[in-house]
């Protein structure tokens, strides 16, 4: 099976920006979360997705947003870049909402300049 | 106090020895327990599940779960240098659906 795949891998925007992030998790699994991890906050929880529906929210302003397809991909879009915004934005995938296993994706490098 | 508290190392051991990583979580109803492996640049890699007290063993890793002391552990047998890598934590609460808390990381080196 092909893993969990993100595009793009590498992204630089400029301050005030806006950006999407696509994901495309493992054939058969369809929840989605995602994660931002910079240097010093560590890996931090966006949202989680299933069945084109946001089950959890992390703690991250109004605009970090995201969505899914009937197809289980997912996109998230983050508006009005700050520079805090540089990070690795990592995509999850797993069968169901459940607390279940987590395959994470290799990640889209995002640089605000 | 954080949710889920790792030693951020770097923890060196020896080809060939053991490597013992902990990991300690401060919710109660925590019931799913990951550890990722990471390498410099890429992105984590699970390593091991573990839902019930006791031991799981995979191959050269062994997971040790304690919910009465509430920490976690991953054992290495056999390091191989090929194992230095950052090894995460991460814990699922009950109810949380798929949102995983993750502590900081632990940087292991594998000396020749």
């Amino acid at each position: 099976k092909a893993g969990v795949t993100q595009t793009p891998r590498y992204l630089i925007k400029t301050r005030g920006q806006q950006v999407t992030l696509s994901c495309s998790p493992i054939s058969g699994h369809r929840s989605v979360s995602w994660y931002q991890q910079t240097p010093g906050q560590g890996l931090q929880f966006l949202f989680e997705y299933f069945s084109e529906t946001q089950r959890n929210k992390g703690n991250f302003p109004g605009r970090f947003s995201g969505r899914q397809f009937s197809n289980s991909r997912s996109e998230m879009n983050v508006s009005t870049l700050e520079l805090g915004d540089s990070a690795l934005y990592l995509c999850a995938s797993s069968l169901g909402p459940a607390g279940e296993t987590q395959y994470f994706g290799p990640g889209t490098r995002l640089l605000v300049l | 106090q954080k949710e889920v508290e790792q030693n951020s190392g770097p923890l060196s051991v020896p080809e060939g020895a053991i490597a013992s990583l902990n990991c300690t979580y401060s919710d109660r109803g925590s019931q799913s327990f990951f550890w990722y492996r990471q390498y410099s640049g890429k992105s984590p890699e699970l390593i091991m599940s573990i839902y019930s007290n006791g031991d799981k063993e995979d191959g050269r890793f062994t997971a040790q779960l304690n919910k009465a002391s509430q920490y976690v552990s991953l054992l290495i047998r056999d390091s191989q240098p090929s194992d230095s890598a950052t090894y995460l934590c991460a814990v699922n609460k009950a109810g949380g659906g798929n949102k995983l808390t993750f502590g900081t990381g632990t940087q292991l080196k594998v000396e020749l």
